[in-house]
């Protein structure tokens, strides 16, 4: 079966730009997460999707980020406008309904780089 | 609120030696706790997991120990080999209803030949 999918892999962007990154759940996982490690610290919780609802999204920084799901399929998270503190790697995760830690699976993240 | 952490953020052995990496954890509902592997370029791997009905589990050279009591877990690999340089994350499972995972810091391990 096919992992999660994020893209792009890489991406570069000045500062007051927009960025969007994708994010492919394993087909069938309800679960969709974002993450974010800035460098050098934790894996950070951004939000969580079941299907196409936002359950939790306690640790998006701000409102200048905007993550949907439409369909509850895959997954974008808009940057907009970028700032400096914004880069880092975003990582994106998926698993099963209704037993949130299983099959929990990462993709191979986003690394976002504002200059 | 919830936090992770987690001790050493760098260790290096050499090939054949042991590698200990602990975590503390401060809420105490947490019952499940992944440690995932990150190699360059490449998204963090699941390699082990405990709940907390167990106190440790072992998986060929993998070993982590859970004391609930005190909140901290450890990870212990045995005969280290060069590739299994890369950055460590334990992790805990936190919350009620809808749950989330709260990562320590990692610690980056080489192991040199």
């Amino acid at each position: 079966e096919a992992g999660v999918t994020q893209f792009p892999s890489h991406s570069v962007i000045e500062k007051g730009q927009t960025v969007t990154l994708r994010c492919d759940p394993i087909s069938g996982h309800d679960n969709l997460y974002w993450y974010r490690r800035v460098m050098g610290k934790e894996i950070k919780f951004l939000l969580h999707f079941v299907k196409e609802s936002k359950q939790d999204e306690s640790g998006m920084p701000n409102n200048r980020f905007l993550a949907e799901r439409t369909g509850g399929t895959y997954s974008t998270l808009k940057v907009q406008p970028a700032e400096l503190e914004d880069s880092g790697v975003y990582f994106c995760a998926s698993s099963q309904a209704g037993r949130s830690n299983y099959g929990y699976t990462f993709g191979s993240g986003t690394r976002l780089t504002v200059v | 609120g919830e936090n992770v952490e987690q001790h050493p953020s760098t260790l290096s052995v050499q090939e054949g030696d042991s590698a200990v990496i602990k975590c503390t954890y401060s809420d105490s509902a947490s019952n499940y706790f992944p440690w995932y592997k990150q190699e360059l370029g490449k998204g963090p791997q699941l390699i082990i997991d405990i709940r907390s009905n167990v106190g440790e589990k072992k998986d060929q050279r993998i070993a982590v120990t859970l004391n609930k009591t005190a909140k901290h877990f450890s990870l212990h690999i045995t005969e280290t080999q060069p590739e299994d340089s890369a950055v460590y994350f334990c992790a805990a499972w936190v919350g009620t209803g809808f749950q989330k995972l709260v990562f320590g810091t990692g610690t980056r391990l080489l192991v040199s030949p």
